[in-house]
């Protein structure tokens, strides 16, 4: 089946610095990739939608100057948290549309812990 | 825009008995209504799923029930195991929309 292979699993960053996370979909090609944060105990909250060699799309609330997306090929969304501070620390999900109407797969998330 | 509740918030039950979740939407052009799985430190892995032109769907231990006049669709598993403790979300779509997610169920199967 679709994979989606997201790196790092757990990253730990100093206040101020700024960490890359990728998601990558190994057996197909993936025009639109979703990123989401997770905070402990709670549900899975949308922060942007990319879409291949064009802009993300925020959610409302999304800093789009910190929380910067790229999109660069059909296997590869990158999301990368700038100047990070502690409150940023949280779990931090991609996916993809894997094809037809409802087909998505989830990566396995990155643990964020800025200290 | 959509919105999606999700009851109880947490569940123990023994092993061998059975496990309801249940949820609502608000959105009646929400389509697809799928279930998912997380364990401590992974993402959601999809367990099952159901389309609004099907009322229950079901897959061994796992079944989805769907009332598109109520709104409401529910999560069944049988026989649980311990292996089944984790988080459940459920979630609605409408095509061309993103997801909404449930607040998700906490599941303990105690031995």
């Amino acid at each position: 089946g679709a994979v989606v292979s997201q790196h790092p699993s757990r990253v730990i960053c100093k206040s101020g610095t700024s960490v890359k996370i990728e998601c990558r979909s190994l057996d197909f090609q993936a025009t639109t990739m979703f990123w989401y944060r997770q905070f402990p105990k709670q549900s899975l909250m949308l922060m942007a939608t990319s879409n291949e060699g064009s802009k993300a799309t925020y959610e409302q609330g999304v800093e789009k100057d910190k929380f910067l997306i790229n999109h660069a090929s059909l296997t590869l969304s990158t999301l990368t948290v700038t100047s990070a501070h502690p409150e940023d620390s949280s779990f931090y999900i991609c996916s993809a549309r894997t094809g037809g109407n409802y087909g998505y797969t989830f990566g396995s998330g990155t643990r964020l812990t800025v200290v | 825009g959509e919105n999606v509740e999700q009851h109880p918030s947490t569940l123990s039950v023994q092993e061998g008995d059975s496990a309801v979740i249940k949820c609502t939407y608000s959105d009646s052009a929400s389509n697809y209504f799928p279930w998912y799985k997380q364990e401590l430190g992974k993402g959601p892995q999809l367990i099952i799923d159901i389309r609004s032109n099907v009322g229950e769907k079901k897959d061994q231990r796992i079944a989805v029930t769907l009332n598109k006049t109520a709104k409401h669709f529910s999560l069944h598993i049988t026989e649980t195991q311990p292996e089944d403790s984790a988080v459940y979300f459920c979630a609605a779509l409408n095509y061309g929309q993103n997801f909404v997610f449930g607040p998700g169920t906490r599941l303990s199967v105690l031995p």
